[in-house]
Formats: structure tokens, sequence, C-alpha cells
């Protein structure tokens, strides 16, 4: 059964630096994955996809790295900023159905 | 092009009435998954709908049931509330739910239940 886990549940940084977010699949036949970003009393965001045949993706600050056979992947955001504070999540789709299967998230806050 | 439409935004029930969830999803999208979400269990995935049917479904009890209309827009109920069933609901939607496609999702319906 696929489970997801994301390190740590909660970070808080100032503004300006780079961070990493961590999330972590155990099994390793995924056909793709997502990260979103959920702002309070709202809905998901999708910020990046990654198929399984890719290593990394870009949009603008942000940059997500899968490496499959270790089952990890990374969330990379650059000269964060306020507005970056969310809860963001990753979701693993497997090959086999149409659901995603979610970490529980981690809760940032970017401290002017 | 406007985004997933959820309605209602707030919802608050008793043990034991029914309620019905409606989700529109971006116009030529036609595959709409729905998910539920609480503070204890995170994110899990209810059942997902493609051309008016029902192509996967989670390990939810068959008190929750949805379906979908010719206009892709989605429907889900649940019946018998019980206070467990308290969370945000919340609904996407992609082109044909392929996988290698980002699901785009609605605000959601915070359902509370007394």
């Amino acid at each position: 059964k696929q489970e997801v886990t994301q390190i740590p549940a909660a970070l808080s940084v100032p503004e300006g630096e780079n961070l990493v977010l961590n999330c972590s699949f155990t099994d390793s036949a995924i056909y793709n994955l997502q990260w979103f970003r959920q702002d309070p009393g709202k809905g998901l965001t999708s910020l990046l996809l990654i198929q399984s045949s890719q290593r990394e993706q870009t949009s603008g600050r942000l940059n997500a790295s899968l490496d499959k056979s270790s089952g990890r992947s990374t969330l990379y955001i650059a000269a964060s900023q306020p507005g970056d504070s969310a809860t963001y999540l990753c979701a693993v789709t497997t090959d086999s159905n149409y659901q995603l299967i979610w970490g529980a998230g981690t809760k940032l806050i970017i401290k002017p | 092009k406007a985004g997933v439409t959820q309605t209602p935004r707030y919802l608050i029930k008793t043990r034991g009435q029914q309620v019905t969830l409606s989700c529109s999803p971006i116009s030529g999208h036609r595959s709409v998954s729905w998910y539920q979400q609480t503070p204890g269990q995170g994110l899990q995935f209810l059942f997902e709908y493609f051309s008016e049917t029902q192509r996967n479904k989670g390990n939810f009890p068959g008190r929750f049931s949805g379906r979908q209309f010719s206009n892709s827009r989605s429907e889900m109920n649940v019946s018998t509330l019980e206070l467990g069933d308290s969370a945000l609901y919340l609904c996407a939607s992609s082109l044909d739910g392929g996988l290698h496609q980002p699901q785009h999702f609605g605000d959601g319906t915070r359902l509370s239940i007394l």
C-alpha cells in the first residue's frame, strides 16, 4: 500500500531564504507526483507535476525534483516571500488508478 | 476561464440528515474527482467520474455516493450523516482524468455536523 510522508510538518523561516520541502513515498511504482499549495480555508493550487520519467520541473522560483528509485521528491523555493506562507502538499498517482495519494503536508511560515 | 466552482461553501447539518454538494468543473473538463479533508485523516480520495460514469472509488462507506451529469457537473451525496463526516469536501477537475494531467481544485464545501 502506497504511503506518502512529508517532513517536517511545519517550518518557519525568515524572508529571503531558500528552502527545501521533502516528500517521500513507499512504492516507487508511481505514474507522477504533484506538489500543491493550500491557503487557509481554500482549495488546492497545483504548483508542479512531475511525470515518473522526469527528474525535475521548474516554475518561477519553484523547482521540484523526483528520485523514483529512492522514493523521494523535494520542492525547492528560492528567495522566499511572506506570500509563500501556506501548507504544501505532495501527492502521487499510482500506475493502476486515477486517485491521488496524499502526504499530510508541510505548513510553511515565512517571517517578514 | 472560470475555475472549479463548488456550492455551497458552508453547510451545517445534524446527525442523521443527508446532504448534497455540487461541483461545476472547468469548461471542457470531463473528469471530476471528490476528496475529503479532515485534520485527523488528511486528504482522502472519495471517487472519480468521467463521462457520467464512476471510474474509480476510494474506501468510503456506501453512504457516500455521487453522480455526474451530461454537462460534466457533479454532485456528491452523503446520507445518514455522522459527526465524523464533518470535513472540507474538495472536488477537482481535469480534461479527461489522464494520469499526465494536473487536477484543478475548487475552494471546497465545509460541512459541519452538529
